[in-house]
């Protein structure tokens, strides 16, 4: 089956820990996307990927980092400099054609800070 | 940064009526999509509309575009419980999506 996973699908981290949220899609799409949600509220853009070894910020970088080593993979870290980092996490895919782009959402993190 | 903002924020209709949501932006756009979301779930695409198109149509669902007003709508038709969900309208450069608030749906049977 084709699809993009996200594991785990509950994660609780302890004040001052980093923790890594793993993404993984078989689809041989280019782009990859992390998005931040809140209770009520839309996506946030964490970080996005258009190919392998390239990543750039989105509209709330601070307190996360990327790696995009294969195509297949793009992990997120949540370090400690995140200040509130209880949130609904979710990774996207795409072919990576831009705006005019279909994006497939994985299944979510849900990381709670205890 | 949000560029699409939908309305209303909830909608509650009975199983077989019609669902409208509205989403307004502020910038001019290549695309808009509509996806959909399941509490607790990920997103799923519904729709693309272009912006040379003003209306098109997919099973029960009609989006309309209005590009002077910068605004667009879902409408679906003979609603089901299944329906009940927040649905989120997204526009980009070419590079990136910016997704609304959303409209939380509750179909009631």
């Amino acid at each position: 089956d084709g699809g993009i996973t996200q594991s785990p699908k509950y994660l609780f981290r302890k004040e001052g820990q980093n923790v890594t949220l793993s993404c993984e899609q078989n689809l041989n799409h280019d782009a990859m996307y992390w998005y931040r949600q809140d209770p009520g509220q839309g996506l946030r853009l964490i970080y996005y990927s258009h190919i392998v070894n390239d990543f750039q910020k989105g509209d709330i970088a601070e307190g996360y980092s990327v790696s995009r080593e294969k195509k297949e993979s793009f992990p997120l870290t949540v370090t400690s400099a995140q200040k509130n980092p209880t949130a609904f996490y979710l990774c996207a895919s795409s072919t990576g054609q831009g705006a005019a782009d279909t994006q497939y959402f994985g299944p979510g993190t849900r990381l709670t800070v205890l | 940064s949000q560029q699409g903002e939908e309305d209303p924020q909830a909608l509650s209709i009975q199983e077989g009526e019609n669902a409208t949501m509205n989403c307004s932006y502020k910038t001019s756009i290549n695309n808009l999509q509509w996806y959909r979301q399941n509490s607790g779930r990920g997103l799923v695409h519904l729709i693309l509309i272009r912006s040379n198109e003003r209306e098109k149509h997919s099973g029960r669902l009609r989006v309309t575009l209005d590009t002077s007003k910068k605004s667009s709508s879902l409408l679906i038709t003979a609603s089901r419980a299944a329906d009940t969900a927040s649905y989120f309208c997204a526009t980009g450069d070419d590079y990136k999506l910016s997704f609304g608030a959303g409209t939380t749906v509750t179909v009631r049977a």
